[in-house]
């Protein structure tokens, strides 16, 4: 099984300020990552596939990229809506996998 | 509009048996793979398994395989999440998602959730 590890766990940032999350996998997955949002509540939204294809609807201040072991999400300026639970996940692999989530939070 | 409405909250007690429901609409049913997803309260997403519709396939992760049995009915439209005997582990928040793009894809479109409260 992948283990997908991000980083931070928790993250705060100030409102119009750029947030950068990582997500490292055990083993290369090449580009079959994706990025999720879950604010409280809620289902997660997928954001991302491909590693940097944005999902339909997804603003373009979301940017993903990386490929093999080491990815990244950025969020280019911060909107109050953007302060959630971000998850990355595999799916190269069987089983699919999630990293444990970093949570963006408000400076 | 692709939507999975999931069945609502349930309160068990250990040993007892469970079904719980997703209806898919406004996509074809037959033609994705639906998936389910636990949450634990205040923890992260973990995938348990998945279902096509159109045969039945099923797989599951290891660490949910003979614990849970996953289903559907496309005849309803409807994927199905039981257990034969909770445990108070099994307490959590369970997601339905459709794979967007085959057995191995992203979860593009998700239910609302169903909370399973498993409590003497």
């Amino acid at each position: 099984e992948i283990v997908m590890t991000q980083s931070p766990a928790t993250l705060s940032v100030s409102p119009g300020e750029r947030a950068t999350l990582s997500c490292r996998a055990s083993q290369s997955v090449s580009s079959n990552l994706a990025w999720y949002q879950q604010k409280p509540g809620q289902a997660p939204r997928l954001l991302i596939y491909g590693a940097s294809t944005r999902a339909t609807g997804i603003p373009a201040r979301f940017s993903g990229s990386g490929s093999g072991t080491e990815f990244t999400l950025t969020i280019s300026s911060l909107q109050s809506e953007d302060f959630a639970v971000y998850y990355c996940q595999q799916y190269n692999n069987w089983p699919l996998t999630f990293g444990q989530g970093t949570k963006l939070e408000i400076k | 509009e692709v939507q999975l409405v999931q069945s609502g909250a349930e309160v068990k007690k250990p040993g007892e048996s469970l079904k719980i429901s997703c209806k898919g609409s406004g996509y074809s049913f037959t033609s994705y793979w639906i998936g389910w997803v636990r949450q634990m309260p205040g923890k992260g997403l973990e995938w348990m398994g998945i279902i096509y519709p159109g045969d039945s396939d099923t797989r599951y992760s290891p660490s949910f395989q003979g614990q849970v049995t996953i289903s559907a009915d496309k005849s309803i439209s409807t994927a199905y999440l039981q257990w034969s005997s909770l445990k108070a582990s099994d307490t959590a928040m369970y997601y339905c998602a459709r794979h967007g793009g085959g057995v191995s894809s992203t979860l593009d479109y998700w239910g609302q959730g169903t909370l399973v409260t498993v409590s003497s």
